[in-house]
């Protein structure tokens, strides 16, 4: 079936603009997760999703950042005002449930860079 | 969970060796340890979930093992080919369902 899908691919930005990153998760996933890699650095949890429930903003660096996802489906991640150190692969994970030992299925990432 | 390290930041084996990584956590508030295979230009790909102390899965040449008391995972790899080059990643969870990933270690294999 198909997999966690994730566009675009690749964008690149003005500093201080915009961006919205969507995340599209396996039908039937009803956990959603965002991470980050920004270079020379490992996975950086964002913003986790379940259903209905209050989203888990816990990793979101700062108030730029926000995230909607709309019942089980699409997903968006918005930056705004964007710096350089935004510049990173953003990833979306989804999973069966909201389950510690449930295995995350992840996108192929979108790679962001703020010029 | 934080403080996940994951030993050697790389490694480079020729094909055929045998090799292991190790991921190291806070055994407090442990629930489940994750491992992950993520490929150059691909999405990360799920390799193992462990919960009980002495687990040990397998999957092909790879196996994983745990010990949730002294707070370590070890992955093994038998017999390594070239397409297992990638980065192993590691991450714990604890009461949250959020993974904490460590940095990974990058294995190439060569001829």
């Amino acid at each position: 079936g198909a997999g966690v899908s994730q566009s675009p691919s690749n964008k690149v930005t003005e500093k201080g603009k915009d961006v919205e990153l969507r995340c599209d998760p396996i039908s039937g996933h009803t956990a959603l997760y965002w991470y980050r890699q920004r270079l020379g650095q490992g996975l950086e949890f964002l913003i986790y999703f379940q259903g209905n429930s209050a989203p888990d903003k816990s990793g979101l660096p700062s108030d730029r950042f926000s995230a909607e996802r709309t019942g089980e489906s699409v997903s968006t991640l918005t930056i705004q005002r964007t710096q350089q150190e935004d510049s990173a692969v953003y990833l979306c994970a989804s999973s069966l449930a909201k389950g510690r030992s449930y295995e995350q299925y992840f996108g192929p990432g979108t790679r962001l860079t703020v010029t | 969970i934080l403080n996940v390290e994951q030993s050697p930041q790389s490694l480079h084996v020729q094909e055929g060796d045998s090799t292991n990584f190790t991921c190291s956590f806070p055994s407090s508030n442990f629930y489940a340890l994750h491992w992950y295979r993520w490929e150059t230009a691909k999405s990360p790909e799920a390799l193992f979930v462990m919960t009980l102390n002495g687990d040990e899965k397998k999957k092909g040449r790879i196996s994983a093992t745990l010990n949730t008391k002294e707070g370590y995972s070890y992955l093994y790899i038998k017999g390594s080919q070239p397409e297992d080059s990638a980065t192993y990643l590691c991450a714990p969870t604890g009461t949250a369902s959020k993974l904490t990933f460590g940095t990974g270690t990058r294995l190439q294999v060569t001829l």
